[in-house]
Parts: C-alpha cells; sequence; structure tokens
C-alpha cells in the first residue's frame, strides 16, 4: 500500500524556521518525484514545490510565493523528503500536504499543520 | 500566469442528481496537464482526473472530465452520498502549477 506521511508541524513564530518532513512506502520511492502543497485554514489548495527524481536531474520547482525561503531536498536511501521553511510569515499557516508526483498528484499524506504565529 | 476560474462556486444537488463542474484557463492549456481533485473535509485531496479525461486508479466510471483549450468539464453522471466535496481542477505547466478556487456539491 502507497502511504506517505508527513511530520514536523506545529507552531512556530514568525521570521523563524521549520522543517517538515515526508515519509514514502509502499512504492520505490526514489523513482518518484515529491510535490509538496499548502491549504490554509479555509481556503484553496496551493502548490508550493517539487523535487524530481534522481533519474530525471532531481529537478527543484518553487512557487514564487515561497522561492528564496523555502528548500525541497529528498533521502532516497530513508525514503524521505524534506520541506525547509525559512523566514516564515503569518501568510505560510496552512496544513501541507506532500504527495507523489510532479504534474497530477496520485498519492497524497494526510498533511501537517504549521501555525506561524507570535 | 495561468489563472484557473471555477464555476459555480456551489452546486446544490440531489443524490442521483447529475453534476456539472466548469474550469476555465486564462489561455489555451493542453488537455495533458488538466487534473481534477475531490476534497472532503479534514481530508487530503484524491486525484480523479488526470490529462482532463483519464480516470485515475479506483475512480468509479460516474466520474468523466472532457475538455479542451480554455474549458474543460467534471462530470459526476449519478451523485452518490459519498460524493459531496469540493472539486478542485489543476493546471500542471512546465514551471508552476495553479488550481482553481474550487466548487462545492452540497446536498440539496
Amino acid at each position: 500500500e502507497v502511504q506517505l506521511v508527513e511530520s514536523g508541524g506545529g507552531l512556530v513564530q514568525p521570521g523563524r524556521s521549520l522543517r517538515l518532513s515526508c515519509t514514502g512506502s509502499g512504492f520505490t520511492f526514489g523513482g518518484s518525484a515529491i510535490t509538496w502543497f499548502r491549504q490554509a485554514p479555509g481556503k484553496g489548495l496551493e502548490w508550493v514545490g517539487f523535487i524530481g527524481s534522481e533519474a530525471y536531474g532531481g529537478t527543484i520547482q518553487y512557487a514564487a510565493s515561497v522561492q528564496g525561503r523555502f528548500t525541497i531536498s529528498r533521502d532516497d536511501s530513508k525514503s524521505i523528503a524534506h520541506l525547509q521553511m525559512s523566514s516564515l510569515k503569518t501568510e505560510d499557516t496552512a496544513v501541507y500536504y506532500c504527495s507523489r508526483g510532479s504534474g497530477w498528484c496520485d498519492y497524497w499524506g494526510h498533511g501537517t499543520l504549521v501555525t506561524v504565529s507570535s | 500566469e495561468i489563472v484557473l476560474t471555477q464555476s459555480p462556486g456551489t452546486l446544490s444537488l440531489s443524490p442521483g442528481e447529475r453534476a456539472t463542474l466548469s474550469c476555465r484557463a486564462s489561455q489555451s492549456v493542453s488537455s495533458s496537464y488538466l487534473a481534477w481533485y475531490q476534497q472532503k473535509p479534514g481530508q487530503a485531496p484524491r486525484l480523479l482526473i488526470y490529462e482532463a479525461s483519464t480516470r485515475a486508479t479506483g475512480i468509479p466510471d460516474r466520474f468523466s472530465g472532457g475538455g479542451s483549450g480554455t474549458d474543460f468539464t467534471l462530470t459526476v453522471s449519478r451523485l452518490e452520498p459519498e460524493d459531496f466535496a469540493v472539486y478542485y481542477c489543476q493546471h500542471y505547466g512546465s514551471s508552476t502549477r495553479a488550481f482553481g478556487q474550487g466548487t462545492k456539491v452540497e446536498i440539496k
């Protein structure tokens, strides 16, 4: 069974950093792109960025709203991807999801809540 | 930047009825890069349709997608109780991805 599990969310003050993790199982993690999305409370879905598989050069792309502040990485030996978030703003408050794929995404984690507040 | 506009914002229907959801792009997009997702409260989105008209694994055939250019449609032929949810369209381009604002399908 394909599973993706996010972790690392929590309450953080504006300007601080936080790292989210996404652990995959039940599929060839190293052969899959991983995409991060977020959803602010009561709002719609927003693409954050993705990291391609190493076989496709490990391409990384970010949404303009997080470019320069967020960094996506992966460790295929551990079937884990990370979303390093820095210089956090209150508007980054959201549930963060990781998913499999780079375009359409067929499996999603349950999400982890990040609250940016003083 | 491609903007996706979904309509209507809310669709009030009864079980057994047909639901037709619209997604309009601000410029022509390839059908290969259009997907639809369903999201229920407190749950992650679920992929329904990709490449505009291909059902994802395990998706019932009452769900169908179509369209091209700037106008795309998701149709649920006969609504089941579990189909009442929010639906999002998504475009996946070469350097960005965009979602529509969502259509809520609620029980009338």
